[in-house]
């Protein structure tokens, strides 16, 4: 079975300050992997994906994620935060052929002017 | 141009009532989802389909029931509202595993 680990629940950076979300998955095969945000109130927008290739991997505003096999790993970076950054992060895996993604519980960014 | 549209945004019933939510994506894709988070913000998925097919039902009670009119519509429909239905219910849509799944902005359903 897939699962997800998101290990913080809460991280309060300061703007400017650099970031790192942790996530670990669980999956049997090559794992589809996933970041998404959700802002207050809103839907949920995908941040970035990895499958194969490059193990770091870009994507939009600014973030970037980098996955590591030997540590099932798939942490989300950023090197400079800004206010707008404030929101809930969401881990995902999924693959297979019902496309299902799992989610990890979640890491709820505060950002300090 | 809404990639993935929900009706309605905000629902509020009564225990026992009947409701429903719509859902239609604009994207093409082949596949539509079903998910619910709950108040602490965990996304469980509910149910899937693919070309109006079910492909994923995932232990959810069987008050309630997806139906795809079409590849581009899923709508959520359920019966006799209970207090722990009171969630958040996203719609999503995918065409591959790679890709990621687009979400819709979420209905939020309040049965009180």
């Amino acid at each position: 079975a897939q699962s997800v680990t998101q290990p913080d629940i809460h991280i309060t950076v300061s703007e400017g300050a650099s970031l790192e979300l942790r996530c670990n998955y669980s999956y049997g095969a090559t794992p589809y992997l996933f970041w998404y945000v959700q802002s207050p109130g809103q839907g949920l927008q995908l941040l970035l994906k990895y499958f194969s290739g490059d193990t770091l991997v870009q994507g939009i505003k600014g973030f970037e994620a980098e996955f590591k096999r030997s540590q099932s790993s798939f942490n989300l970076r950023k090197p400079s935060v800004h206010w707008s950054d404030a929101a809930e992060y969401f881990c995902a895996v999924g693959g297979g052929s019902n496309y299902k993604l799992t989610f990890g519980k979640g890491t709820l960014l505060t950002v300090n002017p | 141009d809404t990639a993935v549209s929900q009706t309605p945004k905000y629902l509020v019933t009564q225990m026992g009532n009947d409701k429903s939510i719509k859902c239609e994506q604009n994207l093409g894709h082949d596949t539509m989802y079903w998910y619910k988070q709950d108040s602490k913000k965990f996304l469980k998925i509910m149910f899937s389909y693919n070309n109006k097919e079910l492909i994923i039902n995932e232990t959810v009670p069987n008050r309630f029931s997806p139906k795809s009119p079409d590849k581009a519509h899923l709508n959520l429909h359920i019966n006799s509202l209970e207090l722990g239905d009171s969630a958040v219910y996203f719609c999503a849509s995918s065409q591959n595993p790679g890709q990621g799944s687009y979400f819709g902005p979420g209905t939020r359903l309040t049965v009180t």
